[in-house]
């Protein structure tokens, strides 16, 4: 079966600093992975999707993760945090039946 | 481009009163589509999901239902609500096309049951 876990559920950082947002992943096959980013109330908005190419994805705003099979991880990360980036972010896994698994969310809080 | 659309975008409801939340896709055909909720603080759990029109499966029971009358229209929907039915409810489309599993979301319909 396939899971996710998101190992924090907060993360703080100062605007300008890195960001990193952990996310480990449990699953019987290759999976494909996604990040999403949601604003207080909006929908949920696809940051980037890793499918078996290249292990190092990037997405929008100027987000990547890296995939690593070794460590079962998909770490977000981004060089220079700004204010606009405070939000939740969900690390999710596709099942088998095409149905998505997400992790429990992190909120990130971006300080001036 | 495809666009999806929810509404409304926010609704104040009695307990006990019915409920019907709409969701409507454009610009892709026979997608599939999908009813998530989320609750205050939590994550998302999937309520329901469509694969054609008329075909509905249930993933967790409770009060709600779903309905897909047209091939890119999924409607969300209770007879009696409960308190516990507040929350924030997501549709999301999936395009077959390519086999490709990444799903698109809407806006959201935050739901507050007194």
């Amino acid at each position: 079966a396939q899971s996710v876990t998101q190992l924090d559920s907060h993360v703080s950082v100062s605007e300008g600093t890195p960001v990193l947002l952990r996310c480990n992943y449990s699953s019987s096959y290759s999976p494909s992975l996604f990040w999403y980013v949601q604003h207080p109330n909006k929908g949920l908005q696809l940051l980037l999707k890793y499918t078996s190419a290249a292990t190092l994805v990037k997405g929008i705003n100027g987000f990547e993760a890296e995939f690593k099979k070794s460590e079962t991880s998909f770490h977000l990360t981004k060089p220079s945090a700004h204010m606009s980036d405070a939000a939740e972010y969900f690390c999710v896994v596709s099942s088998w039946t095409d149905k998505l698994i997400f992790g429990t969310g992190t909120r990130l809080q971006v300080f001036p | 481009s495809q666009t999806i659309h929810q509404w409304p975008a926010t609704l104040v409801q009695p307990v006990g009163s019915p409920l019907s939340l709409e969701c409507t896709v454009e610009g892709t055909s026979n997608p599939n589509l999908y009813w998530y909720r989320q609750a205050a603080g939590r994550g998302l759990q999937l309520l329901f999901y469509s694969v054609g029109i008329g075909q509905i499966s249930s993933e967790v029971p409770q009060n709600l239902s779903a309905s897909r009358p047209q091939d890119r229209q999924f409607i969300l929907s209770s007879k009696k609500l409960l308190l516990s039915d507040s929350g924030f409810y997501l549709c999301a489309w999936q395009e077959l096309a390519g086999h490709t599993d990444t799903q698109y979301f809407g806006p959201g319909t935050r739901l507050t049951v007194l």
